[in-house]
């Protein structure tokens, strides 16, 4: 069965830096492309970009471009979000989710939670 | 970058009737749109790809249809647990993928 399994919420203060994960299981880890959705609460849902567990290979959407990175590590079947100073403005859900051949989103994580308050 | 424009923002339906949402792309997308279903408190959950093609496990009185700009997802008799948020998505040039802003289907 494949899953993506997302680490918990967290609790940061604005400056700090953080790092979240989304672990897959089931299926050929390196066989698909990841994408990071935000969904700040209330809104509607967000494309960041996508990572390839292969190589690393990253596309960030131009919102997110230098405010998030990206990484992976294929001998965990892990995939990374991180900040290296978070804003009251990064508050939202964030999930992982596997993209399809077809170019469409079908499994999802169930999202973690990440809120930016002094 | 393409948009996605929804309507209605919010959508009232009493439990049984059919329930039409649409999505119109500022730009042909081919036939490369899906749609998702938003439960509160849930991760999003595909309903349909390639703008007509059911994911799996998704109910027969889900479908959906059109082409180039115009996309339409129609629920034929609505149930309790369809009162959700829906988005529409384009994934016609990668890596770019863009969502609609949502649909509110609320019971009336």
């Amino acid at each position: 069965e494949v899953q993506l399994v997302q680490s918990g919420a967290q609790l940061k203060k604005p400056g700090e830096s953080l790092k979240i994960s989304c672990k897959a299981y089931g299926y050929s880890f390196i066989g698909y492309w990841i994408a990071w959705v935000r969904q700040v609460p209330g809104s509607g849902l967000e494309y960041m970009g996508v990572i390839h567990p292969t190589d690393s290979d990253t596309k960030y959407t131009p919102s997110f471009q230098g405010q998030v990175t990206f990484s992976a590590d294929k001998s965990i079947t892990t995939v990374y979000l991180q900040w290296t100073s978070l804003k009251a403005s990064d508050t939202a859900i964030y999930f992982c989710v596997r993209v399809e051949d077809y170019g469409h989103f079908q499994f999802w994580g169930p999202g973690t939670l990440v809120t930016v308050s002094s | 970058e393409i948009v996605m424009t929804q309507s209605p923002a919010t959508l009232s339906v009493s439990p049984g009737e059919r329930a039409t949402l649409s999505c119109r792309a500022s730009q042909s997308v081919s036939n490369y749109v899906a749609w998702y279903q938003q439960r509160r408190g849930q991760a999003p959950r595909v309903l349909i790809y390639n703008t007509s093609t059911r994911a799996t496990g998704v109910p027969a009185r889900f479908s959906g249809s059109g082409s180039g700009t115009e996309f339409t997802l129609t629920i034929s008799s609505l149930q309790s647990e369809d009162f959700a948020v829906y988005y529409c998505q384009q994934y016609s040039n990668w890596p770019s993928r863009t969502f609609g802003q949502g649909t509110r289907l609320d019971i009336k």
